[in-house]
């Protein structure tokens, strides 16, 4: 089986502008999180869709949204990007929910300048 | 407030030694995972704990539900190990990730 992927693996845009990062699933998995990691916060959570729905959302701005679609495949949009948006981003995919084994990407790390 | 609290941040080992990773949390959970993420970013999970001990190879973890802690061991250490450890709890319909302990190994 493929593991997760996501692309683009490496992005530098510029403040202000948006972005979009993609997420593809293990295959048969329905569940995506989508994670942000940076050297001061650690790993936090972003969101987690399921079966298209969102089930839960960590505590960030309006200006991370998410979705997916009904392959499962995910995507999340940043909008008028911040310096502090600067991190590396990781989805992780698993085949139900509830805090049960999940699978990472490999990561897109994002620079804003 | 940090819901997961883990020690020590930093860890320099000599092959072959025993490593111990502290995961502490400050309420009740569903589940207790540990990850391995080396350089470059990739994470792998290592274990899913909900109660006791699970070992895989060199590698185990337990897990103290009434004290709300959680161990990882590693056995017979060796540089291939080197990689910083998370331990993340499932509170709530989401992910609490620990700061992660950056553990070096030397031949």
């Amino acid at each position: 089986k493929a593991g997760v992927t996501q692309t683009p693996r490496y992005l530098i845009k510029t403040r202000g502008q948006q972005v979009t990062l993609s997420c593809s699933p293990i295959s048969g998995h329905r569940s995506v999180s989508w994670y942000q990691q940076t050297p001061g916060q650690g790993l936090q959570f972003l969101f987690e869709y399921f079966s298209e729905t969102q089930r839960n959302k960590g505590n960030f701005p309006g200006r991370f949204s998410g979705r997916q679609f009904s392959n499962s495949r995910s995507e999340m949009n940043v909008s008028t990007l911040e310096l502090g948006d600067s991190a590396l981003y990781l989805c992780a995919s698993s085949s139900g929910t509830g805090g049960i084994e999940q699978y990472f990407g490999p990561g897109t790390r994002l620079t804003v300048t | 407030k940090n819901e997961v609290e883990q020690s020590p941040q930093n860890l320099t080992a000599q092959e072959g030694e025993f490593i111990t990773i502290n995961c502490s949390y400050s309420v009740g959970i569903s589940a207790l995972h540990w990850l391995q993420q080396h350089p470059g970013g990739g994470i792998v999970s290592l274990f899913m704990l909900s109660s006791g001990k699970k070992k895989h190879g060199r590698l185990i973890a337990t897990i103290n539900i009434q004290e709300k802690h959680s161990s990882l061991h590693i056995t017979a250490s060796h540089p291939r190990d080197s990689a910083v450890y998370i331990c993340a709890a499932y509170l709530g319909n989401q992910f609490y990730f620990g700061t992660g302990t950056s553990l070096t190994v030397i031949p």
